[in-house]
């Protein structure tokens, strides 16, 4: 099965800065990769599919890159809504493994 | 406005059984797969179990193969998840999701989640 590895653990920034989340997968998921936000007592929240398309809704600082093995969640100005849990997931086999998350609070 | 509605969750013993169900509106449920995701209290997301449009397919995790059953009724618009011989580490938050499309895992939207939690 492929494993999805995120990093860092935790990012704390301020309001105003860009935010860069790295995932990296164990063998290649091509483009097959999604994003996930997640707020404390919330469920998660689509943000990123197909490595790159934004979900319905998703602000534009949200922008994903990457293909093969390793993939970016950048938010390029953080907005006080943002400071969340983010989850990789992948869909190119079974099992379709999450990352175990990047912390994103405020600094 | 798509909407899923978890419930059944709730305490059970140690070897028990529970059957959460997730109400579906706002879309053609008969024309998605569906799915069960879980997070343990304080951890990450676990993919438990998919199960297609017209339920010919259905997968499960590794962890919960043999124990769980996925299922759905097109009619009632409705997900189930039947867990049987449930352990400790089963305790967490279950949430339904919706396939994105027919490419393939790609959840979204997903429901606000039932807590199982299995203690003696």
């Amino acid at each position: 099965e492929i494993v999805l590895t995120q990093s860092p653990a935790t990012l704390s920034l301020s309001p105003g800065e860009r935010a860069t989340l790295s995932c990296r997968a164990s063998q290649s998921v091509d483009t097959q990769l999604a994003w996930y936000q997640q707020k404390p007592g919330q469920a998660p929240r689509l943000v990123i599919y197909d490595a790159f398309n934004r979900a319905t809704g998703v602000p534009a600082r949200f922008g994903g890159s990457g293909s093969g093995t390793d993939f970016t969640l950048t938010i390029s100005s953080l907005e006080p809504e943002d400071f969340a849990v983010y989850y990789c997931q992948h869909r190119r086999s079974w099992p379709p493994n999450f990352g175990g998350g990047t912390r994103v609070e405020i600094q | 406005e798509v909407q899923l509605l978890e419930s059944g969750g709730g305490l059970v013993q140690p070897g028990g059984s529970l059957r959460l169900s997730c109400a579906a509106s706002g879309f053609t449920f008969s024309s998605y797969s569906m799915t069960w995701v879980r997070q343990a209290p304080g951890k990450g997301l676990e993919w438990v179990s998919t199960i297609t449009d017209n339920s010919v397919s259905a997968l499960y995790a590794d962890s919960v193969k043999g124990r769980f059953t996925i299922s759905r009724d097109n009619s009632k618009t409705t997900l189930y998840l039947q867990m049987n011989s449930l352990r400790v580490e089963d305790t967490a938050v279950y949430y339904c999701a919706k396939y994105y499309d027919d490419r393939g895992s790609i959840f979204d939207p997903w429901g606000q989640g039932t807590l199982v939690t299995v203690s003696s």
